[in-house]
């Protein structure tokens, strides 16, 4: 099992420009989220799934969409990407218990 | 609603020494999860310790141990004879059971070991 995956490992955007993180899991998992983490505050949820087709709001969603068509692929989509929005992404899967698989991160940097 | 305090920021100690890393937790919940990771300098996430509510039970696996207080809502970690490879960043987190699938973090403590 290749785990929890995510593309790109690195990106620079421009202010207003848009782009898809993707995050991929097999294991098979109900449960994904996606968290940034920024300088001092830790990692905050930004958006998560129950299973495909169902998807909630975090802690800071503004900014953020996402959706579920398949239970292997939680897409996060910056549709125009802001300075505030460079932080380090995390994707996480979860079998539907009290634990979650994180990936390794996606670092983005907007300019 | 629920937050994670991590009050120490950074932490230097020289190898060898005994280090606790301290986490206070805030939950309305009665049953709640508590959980350590630790991010190294290459930046994943390695999942280290889950407890949950019902087990106040102090655990230890080797130089790593764990001691829950439900009376203080404190979840301490201690590193016993720290090691150049454990300095890393140390994140304490919550999830409710009923939302599991939601973790917060604290901010996370910097752990420098120093040879």
């Amino acid at each position: 099992n290749a785990g929890v995956t995510q593309t790109p490992k690195f990106q620079v955007l421009k202010t207003g420009q848009s782009m898809t993180l993707q995050c991929a899991q097999d294991m098979n998992h109900e449960y994904m989220s996606w968290y940034r983490q920024d300088p001092g505050m830790g990692l905050r949820l930004i958006h998560y799934s129950v299973g495909a087709g169902i998807t909630d709001q975090g802690e800071v969603p503004n900014g953020y969409n996402v959706s579920r068509s398949t239970t292997e692929d939680f897409p996060l989509r910056l549709l125009s990407a802001a300075p505030s929005q460079t932080s380090v992404y995390f994707c996480a899967s979860s079998p539907g218990l009290p634990l979650q698989y994180f990936g390794p991160g996606t670092r983005l940097l907007v300019l | 609603a629920q937050k994670v305090t991590q009050a120490q920021t950074e932490i230097s100690v020289v190898e060898k020494e005994d280090v606790t890393l301290d986490c206070v937790y805030e939950t309305r919940d009665t049953t709640y999860y508590l959980f350590w990771y630790k991010q190294p300098p290459s930046g994943e996430l390695v999942f280290l310790i889950r407890r949950n509510s019902f087990d106040e039970q102090n655990e230890i696996s080797g130089r790593y141990s764990w001691n829950f207080q439900k009376s203080t809502s404190s979840f301490n970690f201690t590193i016993t004879a720290s090691q150049v490879v454990d300095s890393a960043v140390y994140f304490c987190a919550l999830s409710e059971a009923k939302g599991f699938q939601k973790l917060v973090f604290g901010t996370g403590t910097r752990l420098l070991v120093s040879p």
